[in-house]
């Protein structure tokens, strides 16, 4: 247990639907990420959120669309996906306290299925 | 984040150390190494971090070369469930705390 919860944590959904993916952090971190990985690759970062504000956006195709709406909550919100989207996102949460930084707590993930 | 190479894979005996190598020779001196594990299909696991002195927590301990182009991760007593991917990753600050996993070592733990 991490402090950091993903739900769902296992997603089917078909390349018209739409869906979001959300994670909390219980940590009282003020920095979130988003990352994507897919089957036999290394993690990939999509997005960085620090103070709710989003700092980062890892050339993510548009259908992918983050928010944070506070500190403790961060959403993915997914639309008509492809299936080479399909992959394993992580959520993970840091202090931005400067060097505590790249001290980041993952949650779960959820393992995403476009058919 | 500064270039890393490790091992792609590595064997370990149950209740023996585990030593994981990681070169990092473009390393510079405000940079420090942190190491990361993910066991299979969860989330990374962050394990420690140390700039040039060798650091210890209830997890490992970490050991870094004095000219610091290199460090050893150390699980003392490995046990089955260390059995992970464990990446060691020299961040370089960009304003954001953006970590770069690359393909880390697949450590296996056997009885």
């Amino acid at each position: 247990e991490t402090g950091v919860t993903q739900t769902p944590r296992h997603l089917v959904m078909g390349m018209t639907n739409k869906k979001s993916l959300k994670c909390e952090q219980h940590l009282g971190h003020n920095a979130m990420y988003w990352y994507k990985q897919s089957a036999k690759k290394p993690l990939e970062l999509m997005f960085v959120y620090s103070l709710e504000e989003r700092v980062e956006n890892n050339s993510v195709p548009s259908r992918f669309s983050p928010e944070c709406p506070n500190s403790s909550h961060l959403f993915l919100h997914l639309h008509t996906l492809q299936p080479e989207d399909s992959a394993l996102y992580l959520c993970a949460s840091s202090q931005k306290t400067g060097l505590r930084d790249y001290e980041q707590y993952f949650g779960p993930g959820t393992r995403l299925t476009v058919t | 984040d500064a270039k890393t190479t490790q091992p792609t894979s590595m064997d370990c005996a149950e209740g023996r150390a585990a030593n994981l190598p990681c070169n990092h020779s473009t390393i510079s001196g405000n940079e420090y190494v942190y190491w990361y594990r993910q066991i299979h299909s969860q989330g990374p696991q962050y394990i420690i971090h140390g700039l040039k002195n060798n650091e210890t927590n209830e997890m490992a301990s970490l050991i870094i070369t004095e000219d610091r182009k290199s460090s050893t991760l150390i699980l003392p007593h490995a046990t089955l469930r260390d059995t992970a991917v464990y990446y060691c990753i020299v961040p370089r600050f960009s304003g954001y705390s953006t970590l770069t996993f690359g393909k880390g070592t697949m450590l296996l733990v056997s009885p």
